[in-house]
């Protein structure tokens, strides 16, 4: 079961573009890496999701080295509604849901 | 578009109660879910089902029931409450396994007197 470790917690200024950075060393070969977004009082999002190298949405960009042990979701110019939990993910598509588990995420506080 | 509709959205139950949480998705999706979070924690698995008529336990699915009535409809029972299981319950919904986006509800928060 590849399980993942993130930051418990991140502060940044309004405008600025932070970057999440998520640990998975026991990576396997078929596992994506997914991104959610939790605000509160609703149900986790879907922010986005890669395998490799670098994948960019509208609301993120998601950097995954050659070595895929470790992921960094980047949000460029933050604002104070992106005060949020965040979640990354390893999952095999092909395999069972148990491999996709939610850790306690990162919890990132806007500050104006 | 509805998405994943959960019902219902708050619920205070007495131990020893039971009760059934309801979900539905509009989406046509294979794959339904229903997670757990306590406060200050991350989602954790209590069911899953796969496809209609397939159901599987997940991480903590003691103390829990649940049917895939059908392909839109996926419901958590709980046949006799006790405080260790209040919490709030999220649905979820993709279109296949693993690591295919999920599609959340809004939660049912339940607390167990």
């Amino acid at each position: 079961l590849a399980k993942t470790t993130q930051p418990i917690s991140m502060d940044s200024y309004e405008g600025q573009e932070v970057n999440i950075t998520c640990s998975h060393n026991n990576i396997a070969t078929n596992d994506y890496i997914t991104w959610y977004q939790q605000f509160p009082s609703q149900g986790p999002r879907f922010i986005i999701q890669g395998y490799k190298t670098k994948v960019t949405n509208e609301v993120a960009s998601l950097f995954i080295p050659a070595d895929r042990k470790s992921s960094t979701l980047s949000l460029p110019r933050v604002s104070l509604s992106d005060t949020a939990v965040y979640y990354c993910l390893v999952g095999d598509e092909f395999g069972g849901y148990q491999k996709v588990t939610f850790g306690t995420g990162t919890k990132l506080q806007v500050i104006p | 578009n509805a998405g994943v509709t959960q019902t219902p959205k708050f619920q205070v139950l007495k131990t020893g109660q039971s009760m059934t949480l309801q979900c539905a998705q509009d989406m046509n999706h294979n794959s339904m879910y229903w997670y757990r979070q306590d406060p200050g924690m991350g989602l954790r698995l209590i069911y899953y089902s796969a496809s209609e008529g397939t159901t599987d336990k997940g991480e903590v699915p003691n103390g829990y029931n649940v049917s895939r009535l059908n392909k839109r409809e996926f419901s958590l029972r709980l046949e006799s409450a006790a405080p260790s299981q209040t919490s709030v319950y999220f649905c979820a919904s993709s279109e296949g396994k693993g690591s295919q986006p999920q599609h959340f509800g809004d939660g049912t928060r339940l607390s167990i007197l």
